[in-house]
């Protein structure tokens, strides 16, 4: 089945750690995106890639950071630098650019303790 | 002022009611707009997709744009306690990102 795969579902750091949240696709999709989702503000996007090698800050990059050493794979990591992490975050693909449908996967839910 | 604005809600309707849902927006220069339905603790998927002004319709699902007004809607004949659901709006113009609304939270009770 094509589709993609986020883990861990859930993920609970301690302050000061840094942690990384995976995500894989087998759309054979050019664009990949990760997205912050907070109780009340829609999605927020964190870093896109839309090609391998490549990767733009989105709107609120500031504490992560993100590799595209291959096509299927686009992992985020939260580093230490992240004031608030605790949030759910979203991993999409999509053919191209934005205006194509993004497919986004089951997400994963971090927690600072 | 966000570019993007959405009542959260929430919503609560009786099966079979008709729901309408809105997005209202600043900025001029945005040409697509989606429709995003999110059950709870999954990731979004995409209802309808519209590029014009005017409507689409999928079913018991209708997509309304109005360009002169900044003003989207999608709307939910019978509804469905199925339909429980967060719905985002979010939309783009060419060369740029999508924006999305904050999510409204429909619960459709039997």
């Amino acid at each position: 089945d094509g589709g993609i795969t986020q883990s861990p579902k859930y993920l609970f750091r301690k302050e000061g750690q840094n942690v990384t949240l995976s995500c894989e696709q087998n759309l054979n999709h050019d664009a990949m995106y990760w997205y912050r989702q907070d109780p009340g503000q829609g999605l927020r996007l964190i870093y896109y890639s839309q090609i391998v090698n490549d990767f733009q800050k989105g709107d609120i990059a500031e504490g992560y950071s993100v590799s595209r050493e291959k096509k299927e794979s686009f992992p985020l990591t939260v580093t230490s630098a992240q004031k608030n992490p605790t949030a759910f975050y979203l991993c999409a693909s999509s053919i191209a650019d934005f205006t194509n449908e993004q497919f986004f996967g089951p997400g994963t839910r971090l927690t600072v303790l | 002022q966000k570019e993007v604005e959405q009542d959260p809600g929430p919503l609560s309707v009786p099966e079979g009611a008709i729901v309408s849902l809105n997005c209202t927006y600043s900025n001029s220069a945005f040409q697509y707009f989606m429709w995003y339905r999110q059950y709870s603790r999954k990731g979004p998927e995409l209802l309808m997709y519209t590029y014009s002004s005017g409507n689409k319709e999928d079913g018991r699902f209708t997509a309304q744009v109005d360009k002169s007004s900044k003003y989207i809607s999608l709307f939910i004949r019978d509804s469905q306690p199925s339909d429980s659901a967060t719905y985002l709006c979010a939309m783009i113009f060419m060369g740029g990102k999508l924006i999305f609304g904050q999510g409204t939270t429909l619960q459709v009770k039997p």
